[in-house]
């Protein structure tokens, strides 16, 4: 079956320490995301990334860190320096640039920073 | 800049009763318009999409969304709810040719048996 995975599912990590979320599609989509969501709020984009080896900041980049090196993959790490790490993190794909592309989800990281 | 506004943060309605969630976007051109629901703990599933044409769309779901540039409006509705349509559900927009999509704070809907 064609989807996205995220792993793993609930992420558990101490203050000061990085941590690597995984997202992998199967879709053959050009075009990958990630976007934060807190409590009661919508969706918010931290990276995305058009092509291989190339991603743009998106609204709340400050803390975080990408690689696109495949073209199914695109991590996300959020550093010791993002002040609120806590949150459920959404990894998304679509196939094209323009609007028209819906973007596909995946069943998202919870992550929690103690 | 493209906003996106659900006015109703919490809705809820008996099982059988029909459902309208409100949308209304910013957005100085013709926008790609979504909606998308999300049950607890899991992503974003799209429910329908209204990209140009007919301007009353149906999805998945037995749910349908009407776009109306005069009032900016892209409501979700549907006639008759079940209590598996319990869930949070959003709205979204992307302008043509843009690469970003802006969602709304969302609207929990809860459903009464």
């Amino acid at each position: 079956d064609g989807g996205i995975t995220q792993s793993p599912k609930y992420l558990f990590r101490k203050e000061g320490q990085n941590v690597t979320l995984s997202c992998e599609q199967n879709l053959n989509h050009d075009a990958m995301y990630w976007y934060r969501q807190d409590p009661g709020q919508g969706l918010r984009l931290i990276y995305y990334s058009q092509i291989v080896n190339d991603f743009q900041k998106g609204d709340i980049a400050e803390g975080y860190s990408v690689s696109r090196e495949k073209k199914e993959s695109f991590p996300l790490t959020v550093t010791s320096a993002q002040k609120n790490p806590t949150a459920f993190y959404l990894c998304a794909s679509s196939s094209g640039l323009l609007g028209q592309y819906e973007q596909y989800f995946g069943p998202g990281t919870r992550l929690t920073v103690t | 800049a493209q906003s996106v506004t659900q006015p109703d943060i919490h809705i809820t309605v008996s099982e059988g009763a029909s459902l309208e969630l409100r949308c209304n976007y910013s957005y100085g051109a013709t926008p790609y318009l979504f909606w998308y629901v999300q049950s607890p703990g899991q992503g974003l599933q799209l429910l329908l999409k209204y990209f140009s044409g007919d301007t009353l769309v149906q999805g998945i779901k037995g749910f349908e969304a009407e776009f109306k540039r005069s009032q900016s409006s892209f409501n979700l509705r549907k006639p008759s709810v079940h209590w598996s349509d319990a869930a949070e559900y959003f709205c979204a927009v992307r302008g043509q040719g843009a690469q970003k999509l802006v969602f709304g704070q969302g609207t929990r809907l809860t459903i009464n048996p």
